[in-house]
């Protein structure tokens, strides 16, 4: 699966839109981007996925370059509970789930 | 949602024990699932896959002898880690793919925190 890069930190004022970016540059056609999120002492949680098509969910929106090189993810109205580690993933449809990890984003919503 | 519930939420035990930690689908077959350890300040790393009815497929670096997968149902997988030691202390968190690995989202566990005095 393609490795991404995405900034070790972002700090965020809570009501205002938090926009993550992530950069997949070497990403294959058959690669997804995922974007999960971990709080502190907790399993992480699925927020959104996408192929090229810009995709939106209750949590957030998830906007894909058209080259597929890199993508962001945006949440609209950041809130003190989104304070979190974000991570960007590539997964390929045949990889059978299996997820690889990078350092993440963490971010912090303050007051 | 499909829910992916572990057990014990928590655990400590002494050097030398073995430790079991359960994984479990609540609502959906899975025929795949992940184990995964975080140390503080780190990512997850992946260590096996656990498929159904077969041997656990294990990451480079991770010994299979010592830490154990059993898939013997289509909702549970568990992990043992044998003989632990306080430098397998740590958070492992399982996922669960119901769909053979399509498309869609994996859903994680809540995470179990191992501490080996």
């Amino acid at each position: 699966d393609a490795k991404t890069t995405q900034p070790p930190s972002m700090d965020c004022a809570e009501g205002r839109a938090a926009n993550l970016p992530c950069n997949h540059s070497t990403i294959s056609g058959n690669e997804y981007v995922y974007w999960y999120r971990q709080i502190h002492s907790q399993g992480p949680q699925y927020i959104i996925h996408g192929l090229k098509n810009n995709e939106t969910n209750e949590m957030a929106s998830l906007i894909i370059t058209e080259d597929r090189k890199s993508s962001t993810l945006i949440l609209p109205h950041a809130t003190l509970r989104d304070t979190a580690v974000y991570y960007c993933i590539v997964r390929a449809t045949d990889s059978w789930g299996k997820l690889q990890f990078g350092a993440g984003t963490q971010v912090v919503v303050t007051p | 949602g499909a829910v992916v519930s572990q057990h014990p939420s928590r655990v400590i035990c002494k050097s030398g024990t073995s430790v079991k930690i359960e994984c479990r689908s609540l609502d959906f077959q899975a025929t795949t699932m992940f184990w995964y350890r975080q140390f503080p300040k780190q990512s997850l790393m992946l260590m096996a896959t656990s498929n159904e009815g077969s041997k656990a497929t294990y990451e480079q670096g991770v010994e299979k002898d010592k830490f154990l997968i059993n898939h013997a149902s289509l909702t549970l997988s568990t992990l043992t880690v044998t003989s632990a030691h306080p430098e397998d202390s740590s958070f492992y968190i399982c996922s669960a793919s119901g769909s053979g690995g399509a498309v869609g989202e994996l859903f994680f566990g809540e995470g179990s925190r191992l501490t080996v005095l």
